[in-house]
């Protein structure tokens, strides 16, 4: 069984922080992990794949690093904006299984 | 390019039925890969088809099944429907098969009373 564990569940910040977020996975047979970002009423946008140790993946203000020997992945938003408030969910897959968590639910104040 | 089409966006189905949804992968795409997003259990993948054969199913029953097309479109059927089955299902393509980047469809909200 993939357990998939992200924190914390829910995060309210004012608009111009910076924030983070944790997804952590067992680290045997990794594969890769999934970054996405779901709007209310919206699809789930890919956000990034990550496959290597140690990779690091940015777009715009968004970015993520990747620890597959201990089972965990970051996420940071700089400078966050209203229209960044979403779900970010995470999905590792190892051993042809993808489990997706339960998700980090972003609110930005205006 | 057209985005990933899902039909129909909407379905009401009774106990002991059965459905078919339905999918369009982007032009070009060739995985499609299907999941069940209810509030109790979140998003769950179901399975992964590429160039018409299944590559991976996640832990549901034999009543889910699916199959892609060799135009790459794919359908999902659920057989004897129950309660829990109400959900929403996505659809996603990408153009080869996982770990790509995924492009997810509007979904079809599926409701079983």
């Amino acid at each position: 069984i993939l357990n998939v564990e992200q924190s914390p569940q829910s995060l309210h910040v004012q608009e111009g922080d910076s924030t983070n977020f944790t997804c952590s996975f067992p680290s045997s047979n990794f594969y890769a992990l999934h970054w996405y970002r779901w709007e209310t009423a919206k699809s789930p946008e890919a956000l990034f794949v990550m496959t290597l140790n140690g990779d690091e993946k940015k777009k715009g203000r968004i970015s993520a690093t990747l620890n597959t020997k201990e089972g965990y992945s970051y996420l940071y938003i700089k400078g966050s904006q209203p229209e960044d408030s979403a779900t970010y969910l995470c999905a590792p897959y190892n051993n042809n299984d993808m489990r997706f968590g339960a998700g980090t639910r972003l609110t930005v104040k205006p | 390019k057209a985005g990933v089409t899902q039909t129909p966006r909407y379905l009401i189905k009774t106990r002991g039925q059965q459905v078919t949804l339905s999918c369009s992968p982007i032009s070009g795409h060739r995985s499609v890969s299907w999941y069940q997003q209810t509030p109790g259990q979140g998003l769950q993948f179901l399975f992964e088809y590429f160039s018409e054969t299944q590559r991976n199913k996640g832990n549901f029953p034999g009543r889910f099944s699916g199959r892609q097309f060799s135009n790459s479109r794919s359908e999902m059927n659920v057989s004897t429907l129950e309660l829990g089955d109400s959900a929403l299902y996505l659809c996603a393509s990408s153009p080869d098969v996982s770990p790509r980047e995924q492009y997810f469809g509007p979904g079809t909200r599926l409701t079983v009373t």
